[in-house]
């Protein structure tokens, strides 16, 4: 069966340091990817997805970036965390029309 | 421009009743849609979708309606348990868009003994 790994599950980091959060898929080949954030009191809103290896889209203009390295890993990444950073990031894979998520990580930028 | 729209920001039921949850859409490309639950500081758990090519669909407890000339979908819990209290997200995609889902800002269900 797929699971999908998502670490850590907290995060407390300064402004202005950097940041990297981390997804791996089991179970499956050539999943589509997903990060998505929750920021408080909202829906979910759509980062970055991906469809191969290195192939990124960029939903929303922001300070993040996303990296594919691997066929099943998706990496999430600041170089510099701002305020408006802070929120719960959530991984999510899919084989076919439904996602599945990630247990999700919990931001606080300070 | 929020395409996917659940109106009620709570609901609370007693414990047996029925749950009913809604959400409306205004993207006629969308043809997938999804019902979430979710636990606060957990990721989202799949509950049930529907295609537009149906408007019902079932499975256990839970039945998902959809109203695709009022782009209108409707979860239907019967019967309603205590465990059911958590936050209901719809979701929407469509053909081609990669799976890319569209959320609600969700809807908290408190389900009182």
């Amino acid at each position: 069966s797929q699971t999908i790994h998502q670490w850590p599950a907290t995060l407390v980091q300064p402004v202005g340091s950097p940041l990297s959060l981390e997804c791996t898929v089991e179970g499956t080949s050539n999943p589509n990817l997903y990060w998505y954030r929750q920021a408080a009191g909202r829906g979910l809103q759509l980062l970055f997805y991906s469809v191969g290896i290195g192939q990124i889209s960029s939903e929303v203009p922001q300070n993040l970036s996303a990296s594919r390295p691997q066929d099943r890993q998706f990496i999430l990444s600041s170089k510099k965390l701002l305020l408006s950073d802070s929120g719960f990031y959530l991984c999510a894979w899919s084989g076919g029309r439904t996602p599945f998520f990630g247990s999700g990580t919990q931001l606080s930028v300070l | 421009d929020q395409q996917v729209k659940q109106n009620s920001p709570s609901l609370s039921v007693q414990e047996g009743r029925i749950s009913i949850l809604n959400c409306d859409y205004t993207n006629s490309m969308f043809d997938y849609f999804l019902w979430y639950k979710k636990y606060p500081a957990e990721g989202p758990t799949f509950l049930i979708s529907i295609s537009s090519i149906k408007d019902k669909n079932e499975d256990g407890r839970f039945t998902v309606f959809l109203n695709k000339s009022a782009k209108h979908l409707s979860l239907h819990i019967v019967p309603s348990q205590p465990g059911d209290s958590a936050v209901y997200f719809c979701a929407a995609s469509y053909t081609g868009g990669g799976n890319k889902l569209t959320f609600g800002t969700g809807t908290q269900l408190k389900v009182e003994l």
